[in-house]
């Protein structure tokens, strides 16, 4: 098992571009995780899926941002028109949920970096 | 509403010193609680945790206890060395699926 992977490591755009990240959670871990990491701060939780279905977003997730997870495996965060204050380091986790609903251990990406120009 | 406070940072010691990094929370119901650390230029990583009152998770010579009467989890370690420093976060999972993440401490322990 690699672990949680995440592409592209850094990305560097201008004010107005689209991006789009990729994660790859660790096989076989049904639930996936997006977080914002800005500056000196703690991770903030953006969304999350288990399969396919988008279960929930938070209020940061402006209507600029948009995730899928299509097949339940790779999900996807696009950004479109970026704005300056998007940049920060975007973090994926994937947990496996047991049978008896404990919450598991959230293994962590290396995140990708955004600056937006 | 749900909330998580930690100390701040940074944090400065010399090896073999004690450390202690507190944590707080508020909760309506009784979170799973959970310390990551971030070594430098690497991901999250799971530290330790604990699910329920008074369970004590521990890993790598640290320690946090369940605290449910003075809703703490405070990190704890005996004699820290120059390969703990790094940047640790207090997060609980409040039932709704989602880590809340604190501040950050950032630890620097010096030889």
């Amino acid at each position: 098992d690699t672990g949680v992977s995440q592409d592209p490591r850094h990305k560097i755009t201008k004010r107005g571009q689209n991006v789009t990240f990729r994660c790859d959670p660790i096989s076989e871990h049904n639930r996936l995780y997006w977080y914002r990491q800005t500056l000196g701060q703690g991770p903030e939780f953006l969304t999350y899926f288990q399969n396919e279905a988008q279960l929930e977003k938070s209020r940061l997730l402006s209507n600029r941002f948009s995730a899928e997870r299509p097949k339940g495996s790779f999900s996807t965060l696009e950004i479109q028109r970026t704005e300056q204050g998007d940049s920060a380091m975007y973090l994926c986790a994937s947990s496996e949920r047991t049978s008896g609903g404990a919450y598991n251990e959230q293994f962590f990406g290396p995140g990708t970096r955004l600056t937006v120009l | 509403g749900n909330s998580v406070t930690q100390m701040e940072g940074p944090v400065t010691l010399s090896e073999e010193a004690f450390l202690t990094i507190n944590c707080t929370y508020t909760a309506t119901g009784y979170p799973s609680l959970f310390w990551y650390v971030q070594y430098p230029g690497e991901g999250l990583q799971l530290l330790l945790k604990a699910t329920k009152a008074d369970d004590k998770g521990s890993n790598k010579g640290f320690e946090a206890t369940y605290r449910k009467e003075t809703t703490s989890f405070h990190l704890e370690k005996g004699s820290v060395q120059v390969s703990d420093s790094a940047v640790y976060f207090c997060a609980p999972n409040f039932g709704n699926e989602k880590l809340t993440f604190g501040t950050g401490t950032r630890l620097t322990i010096i030889p």
